[in-house]
């Protein structure tokens, strides 16, 4: 149990395009999910906290602007990467907890691997 | 402000032998979770194990167990009898105790285990 499913593994877009990422809790009610970035060999950075029905948390220098987030139920929150540049390339992962217990644990999509030309 | 250190970019182990990698964290918070993920090079988030702040008890999961030290504020983990497939990239990870928005969970810089036959 406690699948999240996050679609596309992988995208490629042209620098100007924007990039939609999807990010699914499959067995259980999410109503926050948390979206992350990863560059190559390094940590993951929190970006932002989606909550369910309100507007999402940004961590103090992302851009709310340019990585749009939507939660508009239980199991789905969108990311939007817009106008999307080169330096926007990386690892996006999203993230959630299947209860609300305190020792629960994250539960991660696969990731999606953004490269922007 | 909250922050978690790993000072080991990178270990090396043999087969079947245990290997401690180190986490420190600093919060100021009374109440809070420390995890760790296994990220093998497919890129997905595995958890391993959780230690909350108020357990007095070290947690332990099969082969993997937490040397927690809440006065030197560290939290290692041990992995016993290292296997090969235990090569893969190794996050602490802490969640807040206060819900500014989520109870958001924060990662250390990472350890990378190569395991040698």
């Amino acid at each position: 149990g406690a699948v999240v499913s996050q679609h596309p593994s992988r995208v490629i877009c042209k620098s100007g395009t924007s990039v939609k990422i999807e990010c699914r809790s499959l067995d259980f009610q999410a109503t926050t999910m948390f979206w992350y970035r990863q560059f190559p060999k390094q940590s993951l950075m929190l970006m932002a906290t989606s909550n369910e029905g309100s507007k999402a948390t940004y961590e103090q220098g992302v851009e709310k602007d340019k990585f749009l987030i939507n939660h508009a139920s239980l199991t789905l929150s969108t990311l939007t990467v817009t106008s999307a540049h080169p330096e926007d390339s990386s690892f996006y992962i999203c993230s959630a907890r299947a209860q609300r217990a305190y020792n629960s644990p994250l539960h991660f999509g696969n990731g999606t691997r953004l490269t922007v030309t | 402000a909250q922050k978690i250190t790993q000072t080991q970019p990178g270990m090396f182990v043999q087969e079947k032998e245990a290997v401690t990698l180190d986490c420190t964290y600093d919060t100021s918070d009374q109440s809070y979770g420390l995890f760790w993920y296994k990220q093998p090079s497919s890129g997905e988030m595995i958890f391993l194990i959780y230690q909350g702040s108020y357990d007095e008890q070290n947690a332990t999961e099969g082969r993997y167990s937490l040397n927690f030290q809440k006065a030197r504020k560290s939290a290692n983990l041990v992995i016993s009898a290292s296997q090969l497939g235990d090569s893969a990239m190794y996050f602490c990870a802490m969640r807040e105790g206060k819900n500014t928005g989520g109870f958001k969970t924060i990662f250390g810089a990472g350890t990378r285990l190569f395991v040698k036959a």
